[in-house]
């Protein structure tokens, strides 16, 4: 069983859409989660950390349940530039020294 | 000016070959990373070193090796090249006790062992 676990997607939606991903992690050890975005064929950058209490930025929340091992992505209101694949990302658990942990990445499409 | 850069860009190669992929950071982070990218499996970690003298086996480091040359510079060796090796090499760099350990990716080296 991999580590973190994503729907690859593509998910397809349109322009103005709210569009959720989730994603799980099996080590109940694990610290930190973010997520990150990677445009085609680039590298990927770190979009935002995400909290027990849920945090926002702008059109994204992100959420985490402890209790399920599970982390969220919202976006709001889709843009054409939101396309890209969403790495989900946790630290600590079975790797030492804080070490990031790549989930497979969910595909977004958004449509005009 | 990029950050983080990794040469060559994209690579074919044969198998048996063996191959170097550089990266070289101006962030002036301790931390280097070496990853592969292979579709639907995410980034795997194959080596990371924390400073000079340190170098530390990833995920996957069989088939790979490393050097850290300085600071700033940390090579990716394949010894002889196998047509699984094909793959997206990411470097990346990181600077100790900040709150996300965010890392730094380079462009990427796209390579093909035929």
């Amino acid at each position: 069983r991999k580590e973190v676990e994503q729907d690859p997607g593509p998910f397809n939606v349109p322009e103005g859409a709210t569009v959720a991903f989730n994603c799980t992690y099996s080590n109940s050890a694990s610290q930190s989660f973010f997520w990150y975005r990677q445009d085609c064929r680039k590298e990927p950058k770190l979009l935002m950390s995400v909290y027990s209490s849920g945090n926002e930025d702008g059109r994204f929340t992100a959420q985490l349940n402890r209790a399920s091992q599970y982390i969220s992505l919202l976006i709001r209101d889709s843009k054409l530039s939101d396309s890209a694949t969403y790495l989900c990302v946790v630290t600590g658990g079975s790797n030492a020294g804080n070490m990031l942990t790549f989930g497979g990445g969910t595909r977004l499409m958004v449509k005009p | 000016d990029a950050d983080v850069t990794q040469t060559p860009r994209n690579r074919i190669t044969k198998t048996g070959k063996r191959i170097m992929l550089e990266c070289s950071q101006t962030k002036g982070h301790d931390r280097m990373y070496w990853y592969r990218q292979d579709p639907g499996l995410g980034l795997r970690l194959i080596y990371y070193s924390f400073d000079v003298k340190d170098i530390n086996k990833g995920e996957i480091s069989d088939g790979y090796s490393v050097s850290r040359q300085a600071q700033a510079k940390f090579s990716l060796s394949l010894e002889s090249a196998i047509p699984n090796q094909t793959a997206l090499y990411f470097c990346a760099t990181s600077a100790p006790g900040t709150p996300t350990n965010e890392q730094f990716f380079g462009p990427g080296t796209r390579l093909t062992v035929l």
